[in-house]
């Protein structure tokens, strides 16, 4: 099974921040990642896809990018809606394995 | 629009059954791959198990496989989870997703969640 991780763990940032949220594969994924918001009680929300596609309706200042075991999501400017966690998913085979999560909180 | 509506969860004690629906509607139900994603209170993201658009492939997480069944019927555009066996590390939200997987997405919809709690 493919284990995947993600660093950090938690973030504390201010409104304007650029973030970054890095995810890593315990084996080539290619491009098959995902990136999903959750807050809580919520379902999650998908962000970006294929590793950098960014989903229809989501704001520019979400990016991905990456390929094989490492890729990163960028939030170039932090807003008040972006305080949330952060999963990545690997779907290049199953199971299909998701990150721990990055929560990102108010500084 | 799209919607998937979860139902079906509840109490149940340790080795007992549960059946979860997804009610889905807005797309063409049988064109697409669904899914089981759980999360246990205050946790992350667990992948459960997914089935094609014509049932022909099925895939389960260990943690739960020979216990949970994936089940779908496209005339009814529902989603099913048959769980038996039910353990307490089974309690958690259940939410049913939608994987565009011939696109390359990921998954692209989600529903609410119903809350599955297992306990004496």
């Amino acid at each position: 099974d493919i284990q995947m991780t993600q660093s950090p763990s938690t973030l504390s940032a201010s409104v304007g921040d650029r973030v970054t949220i890095t995810c890593r594969a315990s084996q080539s994924i290619s491009s098959w990642l995902a990136w999903y918001q959750q807050k809580p009680g919520k379902a999650p929300k998908l962000l970006i896809y294929k590793a950098s596609s960014l989903e229809s309706g989501v704001p520019s200042r979400f990016s991905g990018s990456g390929s094989g075991t490492e890729f990163t999501l960028t939030i170039s400017s932090l807003q008040p809606d972006d305080f949330a966690t952060y999963y990545c998913q690997q779907y290049n085979s199953y199971p299909f394995t998701f990150g721990p999560g990055t929560k990102v909180d108010i500084k | 629009e799209v919607q998937l509506v979860e139902s079906g969860g509840g109490l149940v004690k340790p080795g007992g059954s549960l059946r979860l629906s997804c009610a889905a509607s807005g797309f063409t139900f049988s064109s697409y791959s669904m899914n089981w994603v759980r999360q246990a209170p205050g946790k992350g993201l667990e992948w459960v198990s997914s089935i094609s658009s014509s049932s022909s492939y099925i895939y389960y997480a260990d943690s739960v496989k020979g216990r949970f069944t994936i089940s779908r019927d496209n005339a009814k555009n529902s989603l099913y989870l048959q769980m038996n066996s039910l353990r307490a590390e089974d309690t958690a939200v259940y939410y049913c997703a939608r994987h565009p997987a011939v696109a390359g997405t990921g998954f692209d919809y989600w529903g609410q969640g119903t809350l599955v709690t297992v306990s004496s």
